[in-house]
């Protein structure tokens, strides 16, 4: 069975520090991995994917199969960073995507 | 161009009712997905269309959820005999191919009372 787990519900950095949010995830094959964005009052919208390998607003992604896991880190967190963060996986040969419960991200001033 | 839309936004039902939630794709797409995402969870797939046909249906919890798209665009999820535990946020997204980037739509909020 397909799973992604996010062990932390609630983050919360001060402006300027590092941050890590966790995604684990469970599958036996060759997933491709996600990073979903919800700002407040807005609609989720893709950050990132692994198979792309960029740079969103200074979010980077490494998938590590050894691990498997898929950590989304940013070095300076800014204050519109603040937002709901779902990490999510799609099989081979499947459409849907398998989300986590998700992180909510809160960068204090 | 016009994103991903959900009619209604809100939609209060009581117990037993039955319901019809809209999806309109942003135009030229032909995957057209369907998650439900309850309170303080992340989105649970539903159903997934390529074109007019249901391609994945395996995420619908049981026989009263049914959902079509007769013309490859416009989406209903249909609800019958609605209970409390069917409410939640229901979300669509569209996608211009298979495995492209999903984009969502802002979600219809259920309640059945």
């Amino acid at each position: 069975a397909q799973r992604v787990t996010q062990p932390e519900k609630l983050l919360s950095v001060f402006k300027g520090a590092p941050v890590e949010l966790k995604c684990n995830y469970s599958y036996s094959g060759s997933p491709e991995l996600f990073w979903y964005v919800q700002y407040s009052r807005q609609r989720l919208q893709l950050l990132l994917r692994h198979i792309s390998r960029e740079s969103i607003k200074g979010f980077t992604a490494d998938l590590n199969k050894g691990e498997t896991s898929f950590h989304l880190k940013k070095p300076f967190a800014q204050e519109e960073d603040s937002a709901m963060y779902y990490c999510a996986l799609s099989s081979q040969g499947a459409q849907k995507l398998v989300f986590g419960q998700g992180t909510r991200l809160t960068i204090n001033p | 161009g016009a994103g991903v839309s959900q009619t209604p936004s809100n939609k209060v039902t009581e117990k037993g009712k039955y319901v019809e939630l809209r999806c309109d794709p942003i135009s030229g797409h032909t995957a057209l997905y369907w998650y439900r995402q309850s309170l303080g969870q992340g989105p649970e797939f539903l159903i997934y269309f390529q074109g007019t046909g249901a391609a994945d249906d395996s995420g619908l919890p049981n026989d009263r959820f049914f959902a079509v798209r007769p013309e490859g665009s416009v989406s209903t999820l249909k609800i019958q005999r609605t209970e409390r535990g069917d409410s939640a946020v229901y979300l669509c997204a569209s996608s211009p191919r298979q495995g492209g980037e999903q984009f969502f739509g802002p979600g219809t909020r259920l309640t059945v009372l």
